[in-house]
């Protein structure tokens, strides 16, 4: 069963960069169709899409987000990356990678436990 | 970017009760709209995808309807476990867009 789990510092410095790294396990990013999505959702509040890249390395991003957003994937590491930069406290939030494709690309059926990070000097 | 907005925000009911949820979009789905359950502190969980079909592994008391612009998740005799925010998300229109979410909490 495949399993994602996501990593990278829980603070961040305004105006720095925001780094985080989805494992992917149990299965192969490389085979058949792989869609993965960057959600995130601050504390008590709903659930924004960041963007997805497949297998191939593409990428489609949230327009809100798309000028401070870099999402990558890395087939021998089975895993994927999101760069958030120039953050400020509005990028506080839990961030989660989740898998899509089965039922159509922005269909999660799998999603990591998620990661808080939080943006304060 | 499409809209969508769920009612009610929150409700209270009982174990047992039916309940329904809708979401409605600032223009039509075309059935490209799925449904989340989330618990505190825990990831969302597929329910529905395609309007009505059920995820594997979902109890059958869950159920999904509509079309065009508006859709309803019916729970059918809700059980202890139900109690959680539910989401409606659209995947017609790129960027995909969820819901502000429901709340079903015990009355």
């Amino acid at each position: 069963q495949v399993q994602l789990q996501e990593s990278g510092p829980g603070l961040v410095k305004p105006s720095q960069t925001l780094s985080l790294t989805c494992s992917v396990s149990g299965g192969s990013i490389s085979g058949g169709s792989f869609y993965c999505s960057w959600i995130r959702q601050p504390a008590g509040k709903g659930l924004e899409w960041i963007g997805r890249v497949d297998a191939t390395g593409r990428t489609n991003y949230n327009p809100s987000l798309e000028s401070r957003v870099t999402i990558s994937v890395d087939t021998s590491k089975n895993e994927l990356s999101l760069r958030l930069s120039s953050v400020t406290a509005a990028d506080t939030a839990v961030y989660y990678c989740a898998r899509g494709g089965v039922w159509g690309p922005d269909a999660f059926d799998i999603w990591g436990q998620g990661t808080e990070v939080t943006v304060s000097s | 970017d499409i809209q969508v907005t769920q009612s009610p925000s929150s409700l209270s009911a009982s174990v047992g009760a039916r309940v329904t949820i809708t979401c409605r979009a600032s223009q039509t789905l075309s059935r490209y709209l799925n449904w989340y359950q989330q618990k505190p502190g825990k990831a969302p969980k597929l329910l529905i995808y395609a309007a009505s079909s059920l995820q594997s592994g979902v109890p059958s008391r869950f159920s999904g309807g509509g079309s065009g612009t508006e859709y309803i998740l019916t729970i059918s005799g809700l059980q202890p476990e139900d109690f959680a925010t539910y989401y409606c998300q659209q995947t017609y229109i790129a960027p995909p867009t969820f819901g502000q979410g429901t709340r079903v909490e015990i009355k």
